[in-house]
Formats: structure tokens, sequence, C-alpha cells
């Protein structure tokens, strides 16, 4: 399955909403889709999975949804620590697992 | 508190074999819950995965690399590796090895990442 996130950079300012696309090349039934959030110089951070389950310790203004082909990632009031590059993950194909290109959030 | 730190060379000449270490500490590598992996990411790029292992021994691998690509691990040592052999310059990157959450028998989503280490195949 090739996943392809949508657009490839997003400039918004604070407080504002970014709405972030994944779009898998087969249907993905299971919902099995994970979010990560990556800084410079870090490693990725797991936000969501199984589409739409935040992980331990993240935000309830991150959220996933999404079914079959068309999965999105919505920050509902960007702060100024949610600038980063996010990637989206499938594991309806485990073992054989696939990463989105990426979208990265900057500042307006 | 579950963490994981690679380790290796920084340097590979083109041609040769490139070789990894994930070292686990605060929990056991022998969990039957988890699977353990790899990812990589070339300079300015995304999240390219690997492979995965499970402490059993059961291996999977990305088809893009699964000729050149072996994982293995060592509960002995709390250890799992990589090894790839014939690198290019297209095998720069920073590669990751990370904890995966298993679900109904198989592997999923990462859920703990180590810091990552820059691996540059150069002569």
């Amino acid at each position: 399955i090739v996943l392809t996130q949508s657009p490839g950079t997003l400039s918004l300012s604070a407080g504002e909403r970014a709405t972030l696309s994944c779009r898998a090349s087969h249907s993905i039934t299971s919902r099995y889709l994970a979010w990560y959030q990556q800084k410079p110089g870090q490693a990725p951070r797991l936000l969501i999975y199984h589409t739409s389950n935040r992980a331990t310790g993240i935000p309830d203004r991150f959220s996933g949804s999404g079914s079959e082909t068309d999965f999105i990632l919505t920050i509902s009031r960007l702060e100024p620590e949610d600038f980063a590059v996010y990637y989206c993950q499938q594991y309806h194909t485990s073992p054989a697992l696939t990463f989105g290109g990426g979208t990265k959030v900057e500042v307006k | 508190q579950l963490q994981l730190q690679e380790s290796g060379p920084g340097l590979v000449k083109p041609s040769e074999t490139l070789s990894l270490t994930c070292t686990v500490s605060g929990g056991s590598i022998s969990s039957s819950h988890y699977y353990w992996g790899w990812i990589r990411q070339a300079p300015g790029k995304g999240l390219e995965w690997i492979g995965n292992i499970h402490y059993s021994g059961s291996t999977h691998y990305n088809a893009s690399l699964k000729s050149r690509v072996t994982i293995s691990v060592d509960t002995s040592k709390n250890q799992f590796s990589l090894r790839l052999t014939s690198a290019t310059a297209a095998d720069t990157a920073v590669y990751y090895c990370a904890r995966l959450h298993q679900l109904v028998s198989s592997p999923s989503y990462f859920l703990i990442w180590g810091r990552g280490t820059l691996v540059a195949v150069s002569a």
C-alpha cells in the first residue's frame, strides 16, 4: 500500500486549525493507520494509532479520523511546539509496513 | 522506562557491510508482546521501514531491501542488530531502532524510538 500525504507543506499560524491528509492506494479496511510527529534532529513520536486513538500523553488537540483510503490528522489549535513534520504509517498489510512521505507544518 | 540506543560505525565504505546494534534498557527484549524494528531516514527525506524481528527470531523485511538485509537478536545481551550488505551512497541515512506494538501476532505501529544514528557511506 502506497501512502500519499498532502499537502507537502502547510503554512499556518499558531492558534489555527491544521488538517493533514493521508491517502492510501488500496483500502485500509482495518483502519490500521498511525500518525507520527517529528521535530528537527529528533526521532518520530507516535501520536495516533488505529486511525483515531491518541497515544499516551498526546494532547486532545490532536485527533485522527478516516476510513478506506482517506485518513485525516487534525490539530484543532496549533501550539508553537506543533510545528513539525507529520507522517502516516499503515500496518494493514503487516508484516509489511509503509510510511507516507510526510507533511511539514510550518509557521506562516 | 524503556530506552533504545543505536550504536555502530558512522562511516562505511561503498560495497562494504553496514552494521548497527540497538541496545534495549529498562525492559526485556524477550517479551512476547513486542516486535523490534529498524527504520531509516535519508538526509532531508521521509521515513523508510527496513524490517522487524521478534525475540523468537521471526523476521520481516522491506521487499526493496530484502536481498541485502539481515536483522538478528541476542537476548543474552538485550540487543538486536542490523546488517546491510553491499552499501552504496543511497544507504546514507539516520538509522533508528524502535519497539513495535504487536497486534494479532503481527507487528503494527512504532511505540518507542531510539534517538537515531547517522551512517554515511563514502570512500
